[in-house]
Parts: C-alpha cells; sequence; structure tokens
C-alpha cells in the first residue's frame, strides 16, 4: 500500500482539463512543499513533470500545472491531447524516508 | 542531452546476487547525487536507494536495507547496485535516476532517467 493516495484511473476529452490529486499526511505532502510529479508512458522511463509542488522543469508545456491545498497535491492537465494518455505519478517527501510514491493514476484520453 | 544507460539485469534464483550499473555521460557525473527506482511488473515506482556526489551519504529503503549495496566510480561516471539475498519480491524494473535537491534539505526528486534493466527473481 503506497504511503500516498492517487485515483487508480481519470479519462478525459480532448481539449479538457483534468486534475489528479494525490493525497498524503502532515508527515508527507501537508508538511513540506516537496512533491512532484512524473508522467510515464507504456514502456518506457518515467519523466519529471513537476517538481517542489509547482514548478516546471525547462521546456515542459505549460498545460501542466502543480498545486497544494493541505494534504493533497494536485497535478492539473488543461488543454487535454492524446499523447498525455499515460500513467502519472506523484512523489513526496516523508518524515520516515527522502522518497516515497503515489500508487500511480492511469489517464486516458478519449 | 544527459544520458544514462543501465546494465547487469537478468534473471537470477532466489538467494542469489545480482550487479547493476549505469553509465552516465553528458553531465559532470561527480556533481549530483544519484539513485536507484524500481517498478515491478504492472505496479508503481518504489525509490531504492540514494548516493552523494562523494559517496559521503547513502541511504536505502527499509525494503532493501542490509542486502543492497549502492555505489559509484566517478572517474567511469558510473553508479552501481548490488544486491544480495535476492528475493521473489525483488522482481522489477530497475531504473538510475539523476536527483536533485528539493525545497526541504533532504528531499530529492528525478530529472533524467534511464530505460531501467530488467531482474527476475526466479527458480
Amino acid at each position: 500500500q503506497s504511503a500516498l493516495t492517487q485515483p487508480a484511473s481519470l479519462s478525459g476529452s480532448p481539449g479538457q482539463s483534468i486534475t489528479i490529486s494525490c493525497t498524503g499526511t502532515t508527515n508527507d505532502v501537508g508538511g513540506y512543499n516537496c512533491v512532484s510529479w512524473y508522467q510515464q508512458h507504456p514502456g518506457k522511463a518515467p519523466k519529471l513533470m513537476i517538481y517542489d509542488v509547482t514548478k516546471r522543469p525547462t521546456g515542459l508545456s505549460n498545460r501542466f500545472s502543480g498545486s497544494k491545498s493541505g494534504n493533497t497535491a494536485s497535478l492539473t492537465i488543461s488543454g487535454l491531447q492524446p499523447e498525455d494518455e499515460a500513467d502519472y505519478y506523484c512523489s513526496s517527501y516523508t518524515t520516515n524516508s527522502p522518497v516515497v510514491f503515489g500508487g500511480g493514476t492511469k489517464l486516458t484520453v478519449l | 542531452q544527459v544520458q544514462l544507460v543501465e546494465s547487469g539485469g537478468g534473471l537470477v534464483r532466489p538467494g542469489g546476487s545480482l550487479r547493476l550499473s549505469c553509465a552516465a555521460s553528458k553531465f559532470t557525473f561527480s556533481d549530483y547525487y544519484m539513485s536507484w527506482i524500481r517498478q515491478a511488473p504492472g505496479k508503481g515506482l518504489e525509490w531504492v536507494s540514494y548516493i552523494s556526489g562523494s559517496s559521503t551519504y547513502t541511504k536505502y529503503a527499509d525494503s532493501v536495507k542490509g542486502r543492497f549495496t549502492i555505489s559509484r566510480d566517478n572517474f567511469r561516471s558510473s553508479l552501481y547496485l548490488r544486491m544480495n539475498s535476492l528475493r521473489a519480491e525483488d522482481t522489477a524494473v530497475y531504473y538510475c535516476a539523476r536527483a536533485r535537491s528539493g525545497s526541504f534539505f533532504g528531499s530529492f526528486y528525478f530529472d533524467y532517467w534511464g530505460q531501467g534493466a530488467l531482474v527476475t527473481v526466479s527458480s
């Protein structure tokens, strides 16, 4: 069982906006601004999308944005595109471990 | 562009050992923490271990502590993971990743990943 809780699956239509949640506790998500998000296409390595809750790596589309409220972090994808169909994982620092991942969310673009 | 290439994966019997390697290029290897992260078939990501640039600091997940050893050779720009006493639950794709310090001391995120090496533990 993952320390961070994500919805197992989400779906959206092209052009829509979707938000993936990542819920933890005050010992991880809520206590530190150290949430990152990764995108993983089937058979490929994960790719960093967001770090330190809201920061985007250089060159990444601004369609991807991160936020946090209390113990829940969120990744929002606006203007959904077919290539956004992938698995998404959140990660956070915790008081017990430098890194813990969420269980992952499978995003389907209908 | 940063490159990370893992090697050394394969089939090993329970209780056996294996050493993974990760060859890094296109960045100053010794300047960065490095990490191993694994993914069991059809499952999510699990952080395994990290090592500081000078090898001074290492840390392990509880699930591998005492069985796995991370090391690096900065001259060869290579990262290693020695895995002993392997169990069926260690079966996974093992990714080498470059670690960056997050906003809180001791936190990390991973900005570059290798393509992964599959380790299968089975009799």
